[in-house]
C-alpha cells in the first residue's frame, strides 16, 4: 500500500449506530488530518494530529471522536450522528507544514 | 471577508485554450499555497505548490503568486477534456507548532472553481 488509505469507502449508518472510520498513511509524515466535505461547501478541517498528539479541534461536535494511536494511523469514531452529518470524510497527512496528501475518502450516509 | 476566495464558476473553455483560475486570500502572513484538482466523487489531488513570489511551471500547469496583492492563480495551457474538474485553492493560513517544536500545516480551502473543457 502506498500513500494514504481509508476504509471503509462507503458507509451507511443509522442515527443510533456506532461506527469507525480508519485512515493509514505510508508516507512517513508527522501530521494527520480529518476533513469533512459537504455538497456546495468548502472543505472543513475537523481535527489535526501531530506525532499522534491532537493539536487542533475545530469545534467539532462530540459525536465525532478522533483517535490517533501512532503517527501512521488515525481513526474517527462516530456515534449518534445526525442526517446532516452525511458527507465525504477525508483523511490527509503532511510532513511538517508542507503539502497535504489526501486519502480516497469515506462517503458517509446517515439515515 | 472569506479567508480564501476563488473566482466564481463554472468556467468553460474550449479544448486547447488556456484556463485561468484565480484565488485571493486574506492573511498577509500566509507562506504556502496549493492547488488541488478534484474529480467528481473523488478526493482532492495535489497538482501544484508555490511558496515564493513569481511563476512556477510544471508541464501544462503554471502557478503564479503575488504576495503583495494576496493573489495566487493557476493557468492550464492546452486544456484537455480530462482537465474538467473542480479546482481548489488552499492556503496555509496558520502553521502550528507542537510542544516539541515540530510544525504542522493548517490549510484553508476556497470553495472551488468548476472547470469544464469542451471538445
Amino acid at each position: 500500500e502506498t500513500g494514504v488509505t481509508q476504509t471503509p469507502r462507503h458507509l451507511v449508518m443509522g442515527m443510533t449506530n456506532k461506527k469507525s472510520l480508519k485512515c493509514e498513511q505510508h508516507l512517513g509524515h508527522n501530521a494527520m488530518y480529518w476533513y469533512k466535505q459537504s455538497a456546495k461547501k468548502p472543505l472543513e478541517l475537523m481535527f489535526v494530529y501531530n506525532f499522534k498528539e491532537q493539536t487542533e479541534n475545530n469545534s467539532v461536535p462530540s459525536r465525532f471522536s478522533p483517535e490517533c494511536p501512532n503517527s501512521s494511523h488515525l481513526f474517527l469514531h462516530l456515534h449518534t450522528l445526525q442526517p446532516e452529518d452525511s458527507a465525504l470524510y477525508l483523511c490527509a497527512s503532511s510532513r511538517r507544514g508542507y503539502e497535504q496528501y489526501f486519502g480516497p475518502g469515506t462517503r458517509l450516509t446517515v439515515t | 471577508q472569506k479567508e480564501v476566495e476563488q473566482n466564481s464558476g463554472p468556467l468553460s473553455v474550449p479544448e486547447g485554450a488556456i484556463a485561468s483560475l484565480n484565488c485571493t486570500y486574506s492573511d498577509r502572513g500566509s507562506q504556502s499555497f496549493f492547488w488541488y484538482r478534484q474529480y467528481s466523487g473523488k478526493s482532492p489531488e495535489l497538482i501544484m505548490s508555490i511558496y515564493s513570489n513569481g511563476d512556477k511551471e510544471d508541464g501544462r500547469f503554471t502557478a503564479q503568486l503575488n504576495k503583495a496583492s494576496q493573489y495566487v492563480s493557476l493557468l492550464i495551457r492546452d486544456s484537455q477534456p480530462s482537465d474538467s474538474a473542480t479546482y481548489l485553492c488552499a492556503v496555509n493560513i496558520k502553521s502550528g507548532m507542537d510542544a516539541g517544536g515540530t510544525s504542522y500545516g493548517k490549510l484553508t480551502f476556497g470553495q472551488g472553481t468548476i472547470l469544464t473543457v469542451h471538445p
